[in-house]
C-alpha cells in the first residue's frame, strides 16, 4: 500500500539554527511531491513541488529551499530560521492528475 | 487578485442535521475542485474531487456541487455525526501550468449530540 512519512512530529528550534525535515513516499513510484507550510487560522501555502529526482519548483521566495535526492524522498531545509518560519509543514504527494493528494502527519515547527 | 474563499466562522449544527459548507472563488478557471477533511494536529485527508464538467458527486454520506459559473461549490454531510467534527477545506486544481492545488483557510464544523 501507498504510504508517507514525515518527521518529526513537533520541533523545537532557536533563530539562527538549521532546519532538516524529512519526507518518503513508500508504494508508488515517480510520483510530485509538495511541501506546504500551515500558520496558525491560515490557509495551506505551497512552498515548493518536484516532478521528479532533482527538479524543485519554488513558489514563494523565503529562506527555506528544498531537495530530492531520491524519487521518493523530499527534503525542507533552511540554513538559518527565522521567527516567521514557525508553522505547521505538510508533505504531500500526488500521482494522477485525477486523485487527491495523499499528505503525511506533519511537522509542528516553532522558533524560538 | 486570485482568492478561495470559505466561511471563516465555524458551523455549528445538531446531529442528524444536514451541514453545508461553502467554497467561492474568484479569478481562478480550476479543472476541478476538491474537498478535504483536517483534524487538529493533523494532514488533510483527501474526500472528494469533482470536475468542471460535472454538476454534482456523491460518496455514502458526503454530496459536492460545483457551479463554474457561480464559482461556487457546496459541500454537504447529510445525517451529520459529532464525528463528523473538523475542518474542511476546499482546493482548486488549475488547468495551465503545472496542476498545483491551491487551498481555502477551512471552515470548521462542529456536530453536536
Amino acid at each position: 500500500s501507498q504510504t508517507i512519512h514525515q518527521w518529526p512530529a513537533t520541533l523545537v528550534q532557536p533563530v539562527g539554527s538549521p532546519l532538516s525535515l524529512e519526507c518518503t513516499v513508500e508504494g508508488t513510484s515517480n510520483p510530485n511531491l509538495y511541501w506546504y507550510r500551515q500558520a496558525a487560522g491560515r490557509g495551506l501555502q505551497l512552498l515548493f513541488y518536484s516532478v521528479g529526482i532533482g527538479q524543485i519548483s519554488s513558489e514563494v521566495p523565503q529562506n527555506l529551499s528544498a531537495s530530492r535526492p531520491q524519487d521518493r524522498q523530499f527534503i525542507l531545509s533552511s540554513k538559518k530560521l527565522l521567527l516567521s518560519d514557525s508553522g505547521f509543514y505538510l508533505c504531500a504527494w500526488s500521482v494522477e492528475a485525477n486523485y487527491g493528494y495523499t499528505f503525511g502527519s506533519g511537522t509542528r515547527l516553532t522558533v524560538v | 487578485s486570485q482568492k478561495i474563499e470559505q466561511n471563516s466562522e465555524a458551523l455549528n449544527i445538531q446531529e442528524g442535521k444536514t451541514a453545508t459548507l461553502t467554497c467561492n472563488y474568484t479569478n481562478y478557471s480550476p479543472a476541478y475542485l476538491q474537498w478535504y477533511r483536517q483534524d487538529p494536529g493533523r494532514g488533510p485527508v483527501f474526500l472528494l474531487l469533482i470536475r468542471e464538467n460535472e454538476k454534482e458527486k456523491r460518496k455514502e454520506r458526503l454530496k459536492v456541487t460545483f457551479d463554474t459559473t457561480l464559482k461556487q461549490s457546496l459541500f454537504h454531510i447529510t445525517a451529520s455525526q459529532p464525528a463528523d467534527s473538523a475542518t474542511y477545506l476546499c482546493a482548486l486544481r488549475m488547468n495551465t501550468g503545472f496542476q498545483k492545488l491551491v487551498f481555502g483557510t477551512g471552515t470548521r464544523l462542529l456536530v453536536s449530540p
